[in-house]
């Protein structure tokens, strides 16, 4: 079946623009995370859905930098103002939803690349 | 607080010979402890976890993983390298309750023909 998707694959913009990025988990994951991979560096938390709701945000790094997933599904991160700062790869992720101490494993998309000018 | 420690950024190997990756953590509460394979321009892909079973886990492609509490390390072994290892590996702990993954930095592997 379809994995996880992620779009776009890359996105330039200006510093002070505002962006979004999309993500598509697997069908049936109501588990959902994203995460910032800076250069060199290895991924970043940044929030967690379980369904609808952000169960974790704890990773979000200011307040430029918000997540919806309305229907349980399909989840933006959206990012306003942006920085140079916010160039990275951001990774979007899905699992089935944890249970217990027996987490579930996350399947993760290909990345959006941001690039800000 | 939870944190992982990959002690070294860069590892050669040649094909054949035994592959070690080293990861230690850091985790107030039962950590579950992952690896995590990156290819160029390709996904994270799982290797194995532990989640409090048997200290000795088993991945895909050879790999293997032992959980040393007293050591608090959770390094990463295959008996023989292949060319297609070559990749950047990164060790990745969660705490029970808690929702967040920390990765490591990451540790790139050669394998050399």
């Amino acid at each position: 079946g379809a994995g996880v998707s992620q779009t776009p694959s890359n996105k330039v913009t200006e510093k002070g623009k505002y962006v979004e990025l999309r993500c598509d988990p697997i069908s049936g994951h109501t588990a959902l995370y994203w995460y910032r991979q800076s250069l060199g560096q290895g991924p970043e938390f940044l929030i967690y859905f379980q369904g609808t709701g952000a169960a974790d945000d704890s990773g979000l790094p200011n307040d430029r930098f918000f997540a919806v997933r309305p229907e349980g599904s399909v989840s933006t991160l959206k990012i306003q103002r942006t920085e140079r700062g916010d160039s990275a790869v951001y990774l979007c992720a899905s699992s089935l939803k944890p249970t217990g101490t027996s987490p579930s494993e996350q399947f993760f998309g290909p990345g959006t690349r941001l690039t800000v000018l | 607080a939870q944190s992982v420690t990959q002690l070294d950024s860069h590892v050669s190997v040649s094909e054949g010979t035994p592959v070690l990756l080293r990861c230690n953590y850091s985790s107030s509460y039962s950590p579950s402890l992952f690896w995590y394979v990156q290819h160029p321009n390709k996904g994270l892909q799982l290797l194995l976890k532990y989640t409090s079973a048997a200290t000795l886990v088993k991945g895909i492609n050879g790999f293997e993983a032992e959980f040393k509490k007293s050591e608090t390390s959770f390094h990463l072994t295959k008996p023989s390298a292949h060319m297609s290892d070559a990749a950047e590996y990164f060790c990745v702990v969660k705490t029970s309750g808690t929702y967040k993954y920390i990765f490591g930095t990451g540790t790139r592997l050669k394998v050399l023909a």
